[in-house]
């Protein structure tokens, strides 16, 4: 199984509100990752938590806040976002087994977000 | 100059024919290499994963890796309208928990 679930599938906000998505992976990957994704680019990473620890893409804005409550698990926190943050948001994870050579990342299928 | 190129498209094809797609890089540390399909609205769907010069076949797929010439390309056989997608090629330096690198995207159409 290589399914990584994403919730909601669909969000609509306001520029003040606070919303979360939602992440989930049963394959006992230990890295799992947020990605941002425009109309017709390539996905651009934002988040990487390995081991449930984090790094982060550090042109990131603050209003986006990831949670990794546990390995199975991963959040995006968003808080007073702009409608330029109006994207495809993906998450996903990879076994990221040191010494291994397959870590190919496993994509979800996404949560379509519109910020009004 | 980008890490990654690749030409967006669109290539449209008709049913049946054997297609291309290529990714050239710069950067010599690149050493694991995918090739993903993404539909339209939707995420990407992994399809090949390599690591080493040379082949490898999956079904109608075939990744090929050139690390002297820092140039790989996926093959589809008999193509197919269900083929008809964006195949976004990306490589990391490490293959541990690492950032990919995307090339564009290439568009492709297959007509019936």
């Amino acid at each position: 199984d290589t399914e990584v679930t994403q919730t909601p599938k669909h969000l609509v906000m306001g520029m003040t509100n606070k919303k979360s998505l939602k992440c989930e992976q049963h394959m006992g990957h230990r890295a799992m990752y947020w990605y941002k994704q425009k109309a017709k680019k390539p996905p651009e990473l934002m988040f990487v938590y390995s081991y449930e620890k984090l790094s982060i893409n550090e042109s990131v804005p603050s209003r986006f806040s990831p949670e990794c409550p546990n390995s199975s698990l991963l959040n995006l926190h968003l808080h007073a976002l702009q409608p330029e943050d109006s994207a495809l948001y993906l998450c996903a994870s990879s076994q990221d087994e040191p010494g291994q050579a397959n870590n190919e990342q496993f994509f979800g299928p996404g949560t379509r977000l519109t910020v009004l | 100059q980008k890490e990654v190129e690749q030409d967006p498209g669109p290539l449209s094809v008709p049913e049946g024919a054997i297609v291309s797609l290529n990714c050239t890089y710069s950067n010599s540390a690149f050493q694991y290499f995918m090739w993903y399909r993404q539909y339209s609205r939707k995420g990407p769907e992994l399809l090949m994963y390599t690591y080493s010069s040379g082949n490898k076949e999956d079904g109608r797929f075939t990744a090929q890796v050139d690390k002297s010439s820092k140039y790989i390309s996926l093959f589809i056989r008999d193509s197919q309208p269900s083929d008809s997608a964006t195949y976004l090629c990306a490589m990391s330096k490490s293959g541990t928990a690492s950032k990919l690198t995307f090339g564009t995207g290439t568009r492709l159409q297959v007509t019936l």
